[in-house]
């Protein structure tokens, strides 16, 4: 069975700070991997994923992703954090019949 | 451009009662799935369908049915609403094979249930 682990309920990073959410996950298989954001009272929106090739993923709002085999992990990363980066942050497996399962989800908090 | 639509986007419901949350997608996508959001729980899948006729169950299907006519369309039904099902549930939908399967999900806006 796939899962995916997310280790911190919440980050919190001033404006202009490298932002990092950590993920983790464990699969059988190649993994497919995605990071997707959402913002209050809205549905989830998707940020990038990783399913082959250079382990770097560059996606959305100046975020990137590194993948790490021998580490299992997922992590996203933004090198300068704004106020609007402010949102509930989601890492997901997916398997070959296109089921994802997602992490419980990580706030960040992005102050002035 | 619709993407993926839920109806309704807000609903109260007393015990016992039945209802059903609609979902459509116009993307064509073969694979669409059923989420609830809880505080702290993130997201866990109640059903799920790869094609049109078949469905499957997620971690959460107890309390829920859901059947899959048409591509397009894939509703979630309470048959005998509890609170426990008090949640904001969530439409998503993706392509999943032919060259295509490492496609990313795509969401519709929530429809939040409240069960008194």
């Amino acid at each position: 069975a796939q899962s995916v682990a997310q280790p911190e309920d919440q980050v919190n990073v001033a404006e202009g700070n490298p932002l990092t959410v950590k993920c983790t996950y464990s699969v059988s298989g190649n993994p497919y991997l995605f990071w997707y954001v959402q913002y209050p009272n809205r549905g989830l929106q998707f940020l990038l994923k990783y399913i082959t090739g250079d382990n770097l993923v560059k996606g959305s709002y100046g975020f990137e992703a590194e993948f790490n085999k021998s580490q299992t992990s997922f992590h996203l990363k933004k090198p300068s954090a704004l106020v609007s980066d402010s949102a509930l942050y989601f890492c997901a497996v997916r398997d070959s019949r296109g089921k994802f399962q997602f992490g419980a989800g990580t706030q960040v908090v992005v102050t002035p | 451009n619709a993407g993926v639509t839920q109806t309704p986007k807000f609903q109260v419901l007393k015990t016992g009662q039945s209802m059903t949350l609609q979902c459509a997608q116009d993307m064509n996508h073969e694979y669409m799935s059923w989420y609830r959001q809880d505080p702290g729980m993130g997201l866990r899948l109640i059903h799920y369908s790869v094609g049109a006729g078949i469905t499957d169950q997620g971690e959460v299907p107890n309390g829920y049915n859901v059947s899959r006519s048409t591509t397009e369309d894939f509703p979630l039904r309470l048959l005998s609403a509890a609170p426990s099902q008090t949640s904001v549930y969530f439409c998503a939908s993706s392509y999943s094979s032919g060259g295509r399967g490492t496609g990313e999900l795509f969401f519709g806006e929530g429809s939040r249930l409240t069960v008194l």
